[in-house]
């Protein structure tokens, strides 16, 4: 099975911009992983920010964004803020029908 | 509106049997397909399985032969049925919809004698 990674924790300043990345061990993360981007706050559960590599659902923050990046999905926050403190977790797909999440993110906005 | 609210969690003995719900609301379990995911506590998620609208179904290794997803057309629900239960099995239990786009609150298994 893949293994998916992402940097474990990173701290961001209100207002300023980040890139979470989510990396493949089988190699280049393309398009047809259909990467997608969860945003989770302590005590509830996930919620989708991004599929599909860079698109967005009506209810993601204009903030966000989502692309390949150097060989890997990347979400990049433009302008955080307080409330986008949280766990962030990417979803590769791969052939044989079994996605894998990566192991998270941990961002802070200090 | 969507709506998707699991049930069935507790606390069950290692190598006992549960049975996890999902009542889906706002599209047909039949026309797409879906996923359970889970969430060990303090850790991060992990993908369990998913059944597609034609029936196939497809585990994580670490529940393959133990765990069986399922689906009740007229009733709009989605199941999983939980057999061989193991400690690390503890976690929140989500289900999810085929596209992730919708979660539910989840259900806590508990697995411990």
């Amino acid at each position: 099975q893949a293994v998916v990674t992402q940097e474990p924790s990173l701290t961001v300043s209100p207002r300023g911009t980040v890139t979470l990345t989510c990396g493949s061990s089988t190699g280049t993360v393309t398009s047809g992983h259909n990467a997608y981007w969860f945003q989770q706050r302590p005590g509830q559960a996930p919620r989708t920010l991004i599929f599909d590599t860079s698109n967005k659902h009506s209810w993601t923050p204009a903030r966000f964004s989502g692309s390949l990046l150097g060989g890997k999905a990347a979400l990049t926050l433009s302008g955080a803020q307080p409330e986008d403190e949280a766990d962030y977790f990417c979803l590769l797909s791969y052939s044989g029908g079994r996605p894998v999440f990566g192991g998270g993110t941990k961002l802070t906005v200090l | 509106e969507v709506q998707l609210v699991e049930s069935g969690g507790g606390l069950v003995q290692p190598g006992g049997s549960l049975r996890l719900s999902c009542a889906v609301s706002g599209f047909t379990v039949r026309s797409n397909y879906m996923n359970w995911v889970r969430q060990a506590p303090g850790k991060g998620l992990e993908w369990v399985s998913l059944i597609y609208a034609g029936g196939s179904t497809y585990y994580a290794e670490s529940v393959k032969d133990r765990f069986t997803i399922s689906r009740h057309n007229y009733k709009n629900t989605l199941y999983l049925q939980m057999n061989s239960l193991r400690g690390e099995d503890t976690a929140v239990y989500y289900c999810v919809s085929g596209d992730f786009a919708y979660w539910g609150q989840g259900t806590l298994v508990t697995v411990s004698s």
